[in-house]
């Protein structure tokens, strides 16, 4: 049962702003967002998560939608080392619950 | 604050053998998870340890086992080892109860490869 729908594939630009869009249209009031990233064999790094509001950190913004349905990771200025397949899940507790990827989307950084 | 550690990053066993995986959480991190990824099944929880006890596990046979050091460190063994059980097996900590959300940080994987 998928959570969220992202795009198979994306290309951007090298130094352009990378938006990365997810639906998550069946999200519930206590699921954040997160949002990790995947370099071709290598661990998934955590990029950033919220739960209703905007958030910014080092790496990323993430805009979620007024109603929570959807949401944007913003990379603002990609560089090639940006290159990897980026997964968004909606998660509750991390406790005891079990991450699951879903097929995430390719963004490739064209220089 | 040094991240996640797994060792050995790469691995080449055969059918039959068994092998053992290593993971050092961040420090400060008492909860240490397995996970299995391959191109057809994606990202598969295998178990989770806290405070030296299984928490929780996923769906896989008994081949597969784990345990958790007082200084929170992890393997994990797979005995009898198949041609399915090649993948990349990942290594996350987290600290439960810190009243953050607890967001699962991930080590660089072991590639074990079954001949």
């Amino acid at each position: 049962d998928a959570k969220t729908t992202q795009p198979t594939s994306m290309d951007c630009a090298e130094g352009r702003a990378a938006n990365l869009p997810c639906n998550h249209s069946t999200i519930s009031g206590n699921e954040y967002v997160y949002w990790y990233r995947q370099i071709h064999s290598q661990g998934p790094q955590y990029i950033i998560h919220g739960l209703k509001n905007n958030e910014t950190n080092e790496m990323a913004s993430l805009i979620i939608t007024e109603d929570r349905k959807s949401s944007t990771l913003i990379l603002p200025h990609a560089t090639l080392r940006d290159t990897a397949v980026y997964y968004c899940i909606v998660i509750s507790n991390f406790g005891n619950e079990k991450l699951t990827f879903g097929t995430g989307t390719r963004l490739t950084i064209i220089p | 604050k040094a991240g996640v550690t797994q060792t050995p990053r790469y691995l080449i066993k055969t059918r039959g053998q068994q092998v053992t995986l290593s993971c050092s959480p961040i420090s400060g991190h008492r909860s240490v998870s397995w996970y299995q990824q391959t191109p057809g099944q994606g990202l598969q929880f295998l178990f989770e340890y806290f405070s030296e006890t299984q928490r929780n596990k996923g769906n896989f046979p008994g081949r597969f086992s784990g345990r958790q050091f007082s200084n929170s460190r992890s393997e994990m063994n797979v005995s009898t080892l198949e041609l399915g059980d090649s993948a990349l097996y990942l290594c996350a900590s987290t600290n439960p109860g810190t009243g953050a959300l607890d967001t699962q940080y991930f080590g660089p994987g072991t590639r074990l490869t079954v001949l």
